[in-house]
């Protein structure tokens, strides 16, 4: 089926350790996204690639990278984990225009990440 | 930053009655969009309905339609007879076309009683 497909689903890391959070589409979208939600929290845009090549910082980029491996995959790396980093982590993707014409974005099933 | 307030953390509202969310945002921009998303406790996001700045008229999906008043950058999610599958979160999140990106407000939980 196509769409967004987020691995792991479930990490519990401690303190201090480093993991990635993969992303990959098959929609040929252009523009990749990567959010956390806290509990009971709206998403919080982490950092983002238009196109293939480019990343941006979003609204909360402390902690984090990201790299955009190619169209299909955009990967979020914690480099040093921390109790705060404790999150909902959603991969979405959209081809970028089309979000002025209503195709929105597709997410994926999250990942649920506990920093111990 | 572009601000989205939803006013409303928690709502109730009785089956089969209709239920008005509300969302304001900040954007000079003028050209944006404006989506609704609903999540449910098993955590998915799912798409409800859309609306385009420069649309004339308010959005329509099934139950679903868009209060939309741009001058006052406006737009109330109304959901009309309430079912108790409607349960879950509600984000309103704009599109900002010069920017590339959906930002989202902080959600609004929806109870709907029997």
């Amino acid at each position: 089926n196509a769409g967004v497909t987020q691995t792991p689903k479930f990490q519990v890391l401690k303190t201090g350790q480093s993991m990635t959070l993969q992303c990959a589409q098959d929609m040929n979208h252009n523009s990749m996204y990567w959010y956390r939600q806290d509990p009971g929290m709206g998403l919080r845009l982490i950092y983002y690639s238009a196109s293939e090549g480019t990343t941006d910082k979003g609204e909360v980029p402390n902690g984090y990278n990201v790299s955009r491996l190619n169209k299909r995959e955009f990967s979020l790396r914690l480099e040093s984990a921390a109790p705060s980093q404790t999150s909902v982590y959603f991969c979405a993707s959209s081809e970028r225009d089309r979000g002025l014409r209503g195709y929105g974005y597709t997410f994926g099933s999250g990942t649920r990440l506990t920093v111990v | 930053a572009q601000k989205i307030t939803q006013t409303q953390p928690g709502m109730f509202v009785q089956e089969k009655e209709a239920v008005t969310l509300d969302c304001t945002y900040d954007t000079s921009d003028p050209s944006y969009g404006l989506f609704w998303y609903k999540q449910p406790s098993s955590g998915e996001m799912i798409f409800l309905i859309y609306q385009g700045s420069y649309d004339q008229q308010n959005a329509t999906e099934g139950r679903y339609s868009l209060n939309f008043q741009k001058a006052r950058k406006s737009a109330n999610l109304v959901i009309s007879a309430s079912q108790l599958g409607d349960s879950a979160m509600y984000f309103c999140a704009p599109f900002y076309g010069n920017t590339g990106k959906l930002i989202f407000g902080q959600g609004t939980t929806l109870q709907v009683k029997p």
